[in-house]
This record gives C-alpha cells, structure tokens and sequence, in this order.
C-alpha cells in the first residue's frame, strides 16, 4: 500500500513571490507521482506527472517538480506565482504495476496574495 | 465534447435514504473510479471499475453499492445514506492499457449532504 503526506496544509504568499509545496510518500514498491489543482467548486486538473526518466518533470501554468527517490519526496514549485495559482493542490501516487487507483495527500491550500 | 459528468451536483437528503450519484463519461475510457472528498483527507477511493461487468472495492467501500452494465456509467448508490456519507464525490475516469500510468480525468463532483 502507499501513502502520501503533504507537509502543510495551508501556504500563503505574496503575488510574483516563489513557492514550494511539499509532498513525501511511503511506498513497498515503485511508483507513479502526480500533482492535481482543484480550482473552487471545480474537479482535479493533472497538473503534472512523473513516470520514469528525468527527476525534474515540467507541467502546466509553469509548475515543476522534483522527484528524489532517496528522500522519497515529490515537491512541486513555480518560480513565480499569480492570484490565479490560488487554488487547493494534491499530490498523489499509484503503484507501477496492479490496481491503477490513486491515494491522493489530504492537500495543501495555495493562497496567493496581492 | 461533453468529457466526464457527474448528476446531481448537488444533494440533500435524509438519513436512511437511498441515493444514487450518476457519472458518465463520453471517451469510452475502460477505467472509471469514485472517490470521496473529506476536509483533511484528501480523495479516498470508495470503488473502481476496470472494464463493464468488472467492479473491486477500494478504501472506504462500506455503505456503498456500483455497477457497470455500460462503458460509459458508472453509477454510485448509498443504500441507506448515513450523516458520516456527507461528502463530495468525484467521479473518474481512465483509459485502459498495457502502462498504467495514464492519467485521470475528473468530473466536476457532487457534494451530498445527508440530513
């Protein structure tokens, strides 16, 4: 089974400033990553994925994120963020191999500030 | 274009009810799921479905009931709904293959609130 922790739930910051949202997971076997935007009273949007390759995977809306196998961590950034970043973000992983279902971190609220 | 949807978006109802939340989703995607969002919990996976006809349960499948007699439904009934079933639920969808990785599309949800 897996299981993913998201470090803080709640991230202010300031409009143009960087920010780096933290997610780590415990897994017995190898991994697919992911971060979802969930924007007020809307469904998860893929933000970005890592499956294999490059650790440094690139998404939408300049997102990044990196993955570190040895500190099993998936942190996602953006140099510079916007009002419309503001927005409920989550991590989530899904073994490599067996059932495809995702267990999703229990999120991290992005409340950009003007 | 209508993607993944999810009927009704919203719902009252009362304790002991039966309910059902309606998702379809119009790519004939294989993989359809059904997750519960709760404050501090993230998503949680209630059941999935990988083809018609073919249904498992996932991490909170109690007091839940899905079939899928067609590719495009997946349909979610609380047989007697309870106050601790109060939730949005999310319907998704993937398709199938050899990779497992594809991604999920989510429908816009359905938040329940049983009285």
């Amino acid at each position: 089974a897996q299981s993913v922790t998201q470090l803080d739930s709640q991230v202010p910051v300031f409009e143009e400033a960087p920010v780096e949202l933290r997610c780590n997971y415990s897994s017995s076997v190898s991994v697919y990553l992911f971060w979802y935007v969930q924007y007020p009273n809307q469904g998860l949007q893929l933000l970005l994925k890592y499956l294999s390759g490059s650790t440094l995977v690139k998404g939408i809306n300049g997102f990044e994120a990196e993955f570190n196998k040895s500190q099993t961590s998936f942190h996602l950034r953006k140099p510079s963020v916007h009002i419309s970043d503001t927005a409920e973000y989550f991590c989530a992983v899904s073994a490599s191999t067996g059932r495809r279902a995702l267990t999703f971190g229990s999120g991290t609220r992005l409340q950009v500030q003007p | 274009d209508a993607g993944i949807t999810q009927s009704p978006r919203y719902k009252i109802t009362e304790t002991g009810r039966q309910v059902t939340l309606m998702c379809h989703q119009t790519w004939s995607h294989s993989y359809m799921f059904w997750y519960r969002q709760d404050l501090g919990h993230g998503l949680r996976l209630i059941y999935y479905s990988a083809a018609a006809d073919i249904t498992d349960k996932g991490e909170v499948p109690d007091g839940y009931v899905v079939s899928r007699s067609k590719t495009e439904n997946f349909p979610l009934t609380l047989e007697s709904a309870t106050r601790s079933q109060t939730s949005v639920y999310f319907c998704a969808s993937a398709t199938s293959g050899r990779r497992l990785e594809e991604t999920q599309y989510f429908g816009p949800g359905t938040r329940l609130l049983v009285l």
